[in-house]
């Protein structure tokens, strides 16, 4: 089956830096890819998503990139403002399937 | 806002309980799904519903159970509760096909807590 894992549990920027969550996945025949925000007390919100046959998207503020060489994806926020503060999961879906597999989530912290 | 209902938002029930939770899908959207995230971990798969029908199901005992209307508002009951049932469920709504991955769009979770 498909796990997903993200590297860092907990990640501290400075307000106005950027910030880089990476993550890794193990199927190699996933081909979609979301990353999700979570506030706390609320559910996940979808941030960006990327398909297998791309290596990079971009949103407002955000960027992913795609390896699937070494089966690594990351999300890129530029200049990290506190409202950025949440966990952040990224999830990997095989196509045609119907779930998606979560990472654990690495804790974001803007500091002021 | 997603435009993903759950009700209700916090329950507290006792070990051996029913309970029915509610979510309704986002205007469009003919599949639902349902997650358990426990504390401080991701989402579980629990089961996915495309037009009334089950289309899969993750690694979740037969206690957990669930169905889909046809306006696709959908329940999850979970049977026998125990204490490790305590979690957030999420439901995600999605506009599917057969085949087709698409984007799926979380409300904001109902708190379980079993004593």
């Amino acid at each position: 089956g498909e796990s997903v894992g993200l590297h860092l549990p907990t990640l501290s920027v400075q307000e106005g830096d950027n910030s880089i969550i990476n993550c890794a996945y193990s199927n190699s025949a996933s081909d979609y890819f979301i990353w999700y925000k979570q506030e706390s007390g609320k559910g996940p919100q979808f941030i960006i998503d990327i398909r297998s046959n791309m290596d990079k998207r971009q949103g407002q503020r955000v960027t992913v990139l795609l390896n699937k060489t070494v089966k690594h994806l990351s999300l890129q926020i530029a200049a990290t403002q506190p409202g950025d503060s949440a966990v952040y999961f990224c999830a990997a879906q095989k196509g045609g399937g119907n779930k998606l597999t979560f990472g654990t989530g690495t804790q974001l912290k803007v500091e002021l | 806002e997603t435009g993903v209902t759950q009700s209700p938002t916090h329950l507290i029930k006792t070990r051996g309980q029913q309970v029915t939770l509610r979510c309704s899908s986002q205007s469009g959207h003919n599949t639902v799904s349902w997650y358990q995230q426990a504390l401080g971990q991701g989402p579980q798969f629990i089961f996915q519903y495309y037009r009334e029908e089950e289309n899969g199901r993750g690694n979740f005992p037969p206690r957990f159970s669930g169905l889909q209307f046809p306006n696709y508002s959908s329940e999850l009951n979970v049977n026998a509760l125990e204490l490790d049932d305590s979690a957030l469920y999420l439901c995600a709504s999605s506009l599917g096909s057969p085949g087709r991955v698409e984007t799926q769009y979380f409300g904001p979770g109902t708190r379980l807590l079993v004593l």
